[in-house]
């Protein structure tokens, strides 16, 4: 059974320009949530997907950051004009229906030069 | 706002030895899940064990167990017979269940475990 599948692993982009990470999350899980870890601000929470529906987008910063989840087998993250301090580790992370436990994916070491 | 706290920062044992990693939170909610993960050298994030906060039996599973002590808002990871290969940073997370709408986990800082041999 394969776990939480996120692509690609590293990107590495040029200030202002566009990133778009991938996450497909296990299969059966209704439940999607996007993370994002730096040295400085740990574990952060951006956004959350159930049922494909976007349910919670606190943490999601205004401008630049955008997510989407156009069926149950995938969704993105993307960054648009990004900056060196988008750089960081985004996660991935899913949860079936009815359950509490989420699982993460291996996430996607971003680094904006 | 729910928060969690790991105080410590980092922590060296002997293999074959038990540690206890300690964690608080705070939380307006009467229900909640309070989860361990542990974060491997590759980075990866791995689910290890989880306390539902109505239960008042200590969840173990294989060589981890929890000290959920809820009056003083404490869910301490307890390790026994430690080995090498547990070395990692271990994270303390939570989630209020009052509603799904409120799905997300909120973590702590995390505990860097090193164990040697």
């Amino acid at each position: 059974n394969a776990g939480v599948i996120q692509t690609p692993r590293h990107k590495v982009t040029g200030k202002g320009q566009e990133a778009t990470l991938w996450c497909e999350p296990i299969s059966g899980h209704s439940a999607v949530f996007w993370y994002r870890q730096t040295i400085v601000q740990g574990l952060e929470f951006l956004t959350y997907f159930r049922n494909q529906a976007p349910i919670d987008d606190s943490g999601m910063p205004k401008e630049r950051f955008s997510a989407q989840m156009p069926n149950q087998s995938h969704s993105t993250l993307k960054i648009q004009s990004t900056q060196p301090q988008d750089s960081a580790v985004y996660l991935c992370a899913s949860r079936g229906d009815n359950q509490d436990t989420q699982y993460f994916g291996p996430g996607t070491r971003l680094l904006v030069l | 706002a729910q928060k969690v706290t790991q105080t410590q920062t980092s922590i060296s044992v002997m293999e074959k030895t038990t540690v206890t990693m300690d964690c608080v939170y705070e939380t307006q909610d009467s229900s909640y899940f309070l989860f361990w993960y542990k974060q491997t050298a590759s980075g990866e994030i791995v689910f290890l064990i989880r306390q539902d906060s109505y239960k008042k039996e200590n969840a173990t599973v294989g060589h981890y167990s929890l000290n959920f002590q809820k009056p003083k808002s404490s869910i301490g990871l307890i390790i026994t017979a430690t080995q090498i290969e547990d070395s990692a940073v271990y994270f303390c997370a939570m989630r209020e269940a009052g509603t799904q709408v409120v799905g997300q986990l909120t973590f702590g800082r995390g505990t860097r475990l090193q164990v040697y041999a």
